[in-house]
């Protein structure tokens, strides 16, 4: 069964580090989705592509997150430098169709910033 | 801006009882409501994905209704089993993302 991968499961980082976590979507599928989660919170769409375009950034903290597809397969998503405020479980999504589509979750990364 | 809330936020059931919980939203445009499964260590796996007010979806033991119009999803759960451990998540797709509620954490006790 085709899966969404996610590496690494666990990260775990002092601030002011740089950390980077990486996504490779079920095969086929154009639309990719980062989300993050905070503790006691929904997740919350950090950035989405449609192949190798983004799509929706307006929730990536651009000063200290980018997020690439360079082949409009894998995408890595980086954190630089990691804040305190950054400790979250970061989910990685992909859907074979933009909008209804269903969208199919990695296990995510689940980051501490200490 | 859609706000999509769920109660309750948490849950703790017998094995055996039936449950249900509630996500609200504005009762106004939206593509789909989706419900997720999400046990600890896992991928988020998605239950139903309903589109039109009055539907419903059943998947075993589990089913969920949609009501459009006055702004809520329920989901039903019949003779929860310890296995149904997990935090459910609603969301609203808004054409692209996924716009989720802050889940609903169910434990369910042997």
């Amino acid at each position: 069964e085709a899966e969404v991968a996610q590496s690494p499961r666990y990260k775990i980082t002092e601030k002011s580090q740089a950390v980077a976590f990486w996504c490779d979507p079920i095969s086929g599928h154009a639309t990719l989705y980062w989300y993050r989660q905070i503790l006691g919170q929904g997740p919350e769409l950090l950035v989405q592509f449609q192949d190798e375009s983004v799509v929706d950034d307006s929730q990536l903290p651009k000063d200290r997150f980018s997020a690439e597809r360079l082949k409009g397969v894998d995408s890595t998503l980086k954190i630089q430098p990691a804040e305190l405020g950054d400790s979250a479980m970061y989910l990685c999504a992909s859907s074979s169709r933009q909008g209804v589509g269903e969208q199919f979750f990695g296990p995510g990364t689940r980051l501490t910033v200490l | 801006i859609l706000n999509v809330e769920q109660s309750p936020q948490s849950l703790h059931v017998q094995e055996g009882d039936s449950t249900n919980f509630t996500c609200s939203f504005p009762s106004s445009n939206f593509y789909a409501l989706h419900w997720y499964r999400w046990e600890t260590a896992k991928s988020p796996e998605a239950l139903f994905v309903m589109t039109l007010n009055g539907d419903e979806k059943k998947k075993g033991r589990i089913s969920a209704t949609l009501n459009t119009k006055e702004g809520y999803s329920y989901l039903y759960i019949k003779g929860s089993q310890p296995e149904d451990s997990a935090t459910y998540l609603c969301a609203l797709s808004d054409g692209g993302k996924l716009i989720f509620g802050q889940g609903t954490e169910l434990s369910v006790k042997p």
